[in-house]
Order: C-alpha cells, then sequence, then structure tokens
C-alpha cells in the first residue's frame, strides 16, 4: 500500500503571494489532518477534514483554508503568505475517525517565504 | 487548550545508555501517542496507550502511561546510533480529535 504523498517537497516564496500544498492520503484513509512545523518545534494542528468536511482547526488565520477531494486527497492553500509561515507542512491521514490508530505522516513541503 | 509538556527537550548519552523522555499533562488524557522523527524526515507512529497504567515495550523501547492518565514515559534500554531522532508524545484532544503535540526530545548518540 502507497503511504501519504506530499507535492512539491520544496518551494520558495515571495511574502504576499499565495501558496497551494497537495496531499495525497493513504489508500482506505479517508481523514486528513494538516499540521505545521517550525524549526525545532512540536508540529501545530491547523486543521482537520473527514469525508470532505473541515471537522477541526487550530489556532490558524482564515488565511489558511483547505479542501478535501472525494479520493480524499487534500489541498492546503494559505494566503497572503507572511514571512513566519516558514515551516515545514506536513499532512497526515488514518481510518475514518477510530481512535484505535495512530496517523501516517507524508514526508512534507518544506515551505520558505522570502 | 489542552496542553502537553515534554523533558528533557535534549538529551546527549553514549551509545549503549539509557534514555528517558517524560510527558506531562495538566488534564486527563484519554490516550497518549509516541513519534519518532529523524533528522529531516517526518513523525512516524510507535505506539498508542490508553488504559490506566498501561505498559507497552516494543523490542528496547519501553512506554508507560501513568495511573491518572496525566503522564506517560517512553524509555530506551542500552541506546543505539539508529535511536537517533526527536521523540514526540501527542494527545487526542477536542472534538476533531486533533493530535496536541509535546515539544519533543532531541536525542543525540556518541558513538
Amino acid at each position: 500500500e502507497t503511504g501519504v504523498t506530499q507535492s512539491p517537497t520544496h518551494l520558495i516564496k515571495t511574502r504576499g503571494q499565495q501558496v497551494t500544498l497537495r496531499c495525497s492520503s493513504q489508500s482506505g484513509h479517508n481523514t486528513v489532518s494538516w499540521y505545521q512545523q517550525a524549526l525545532g518545534q512540536g508540529p501545530q494542528f491547523i486543521f482537520q477534514y473527514y469525508r470532505e468536511e473541515e471537522n477541526g482547526r487550530g489556532n490558524f488565520p482564515p488565511r489558511f483554508s483547505g479542501l478535501q477531494f472525494p479520493n480524499y486527497s487534500s489541498e492546503l492553500n494559505v494566503n497572503a503568505l507572511e514571512l513566519d509561515d516558514s515551516a515545514l507542512y506536513l499532512c497526515a491521514s488514518r481510518q475514518g475517525q477510530v481512535r484505535n490508530y495512530g496517523y501516517t505522516f507524508g514526508s512534507g513541503t518544506r515551505l520558505t517565504v522570502v | 487548550g489542552q496542553q502537553v509538556m515534554q523533558i528533557p527537550q535534549y538529551q546527549h548519552v553514549q551509545e549503549g545508555e539509557d534514555f528517558t523522555t517524560y510527558c506531562n499533562s495538566s488534564t486527563t488524557l484519554s490516550n497518549i501517542q509516541w513519534y519518532k522523527q529523524r533528522p529531516g524526515g517526518h513523525p512516524v507512529f510507535l505506539i498508542q496507550l490508553v488504559k490506566s497504567g498501561e505498559v507497552k515495550k516494543q523490542k528496547r523501547l519501553t512506554f508507560q502511561f501513568g495511573e491518572a492518565k496525566k503522564n506517560s514515559s517512553l524509555h530506551i534500554t542500552a541506546t543505539q546510533t539508529t535511536d537517533v531522532g526527536t521523540y514526540f508524545c501527542a494527545a487526542l484532544g477536542g472534538g476533531a480529535q486533533k493530535l496536541v503535540f509535546g515539544q519533543g526530545t532531541r536525542l543525540t548518540i556518541n558513538p
């Protein structure tokens, strides 16, 4: 079975621009979460999608938005990029809402805002 | 909101020494998960603990969940260079079942 794949792996954007990051969840997984990980820190929850509906959001401004598609792949969009948005963005998936399974993380997208 | 505090932030050991990282919460946790992130890598799920006082072992790794379900620990016996990385505890919080991560303990090993 394939794992979680994210694209692109690295990205450099200018302050004020917009960016879209993509994630294909592991086969059979219908729950996708996005996390932001700054250097030397633990991942911070951005939001989660379950069957195409957002069912949870962390402390991130509205310029962070997302989508989940019928095939359970997902996008993270960030508008009006700021320098502090530079981080590793991680996508994680798991099977449904069951509490018995850990998340499978993708390798992440390293975003640099200059 | 729910927070999990993890200590120590860094730990450097000689190969063969033991290593322990601790995770604490001010509130009762429904469960706790542990992840390992290698340098330059992404978090990889190790285990989930659910029951009060639960102890689970994976080869040289021993995971414990406190009786009050407010703390947890990960102990590695006789570390090897392959154990290098950052170990995170994470608790499921909120109705969305989001993962709240600790700050992580970065383990480095002198061969």
